[in-house]
């Protein structure tokens, strides 16, 4: 029943190491999100996707790199992770221009140590 | 670029009594949607209310009301009867209509309720 799904819901890593996180909608939109939440709340979106192509690119690092297999799935890859990469990470997706509410997924907490 | 502003970084409220968490908006567009994101502690984003910038009617859900002054770039929501799960952080956001999907997020209210 869950609408936007993520996994992991927690991540704990090293510095240095390459994570993914997934994620999954079954509402049938056709654009995903992804967003980042520092330690202060602030919600910043990183990319979005409409029909599996990239319309959102924000300024972030390269090591930062979305993949959309289909319209339900838009998965978060990381490289070289870093101390500051530390956030958590909101997937979310909506209907394009006709659906204009965006729903969240639970967030996925990510810790590099 | 359009700008979203919370200038309530905190705010309390009473159990049962009311509140009203305050949001502005920075834009040039004329139709444009607004809306009210609850996130508690579980992190989960939450629609609490949406409005369409040009529907004159302030738009409510059940407890969830907000004030909609088009002119003066406002858009603030008032909880009544606060009840403690209504505990928070709640962020004010806005979609346009015209530059594609981005949403634009203000920097939040961390809503408490005392009991």
């Amino acid at each position: 029943d869950t609408a936007v799904s993520q996994t992991p819901k927690y991540l704990v890593t090293q510095m240095g190491n390459d994570k993914s996180i997934k994620c999954e909608q079954n509402l049938g939109h056709d654009t995903m999100y992804w967003y980042k939440q520092d330690s202060k709340k602030f919600l910043k979106i990183m990319f979005s996707y409409n029909n599996k192509e990239l319309i959102i690119n924000e300024t972030v690092p390269n090591r930062f790199s979305p993949k959309s297999p289909d319209k339900a799935h838009l998965n978060l890859h990381i490289n070289s992770l870093e101390l500051g990469d530390s956030a958590v990470y909101f997937c979310a997706s909506s209907q394009g221009n006709k659906g204009e509410t965006q729903y969240f997924g639970p967030g996925t907490r990510l810790l590099v140590l | 670029a359009q700008t979203v502003t919370q200038s309530q970084p905190e705010m309390s409220v009473q159990e049962a009594e009311t509140v009203t968490l305050s949001c502005t908006y920075d834009t040039s567009e004329s139709d444009y949607y607004l809306f009210w994101y609850k996130q508690p502690p579980s992190r989960q984003m939450i629609l609490v209310i949406r409005q369409e910038a040009y529907k004159q009617q302030n738009a409510t859900e059940n407890r969830f009301s907000v004030n909609f002054q088009k002119a003066a770039k406002s858009f603030s929501l008032k909880i009544s009867d606060s009840q403690l799960g209504d505990a928070a952080m709640y962020f004010c956001a806005y979609r346009s209509k015209n530059t594609g999907n981005q949403f634009y997020f203000g920097t939040g209210t961390s809503l408490t309720v005392i009991p």
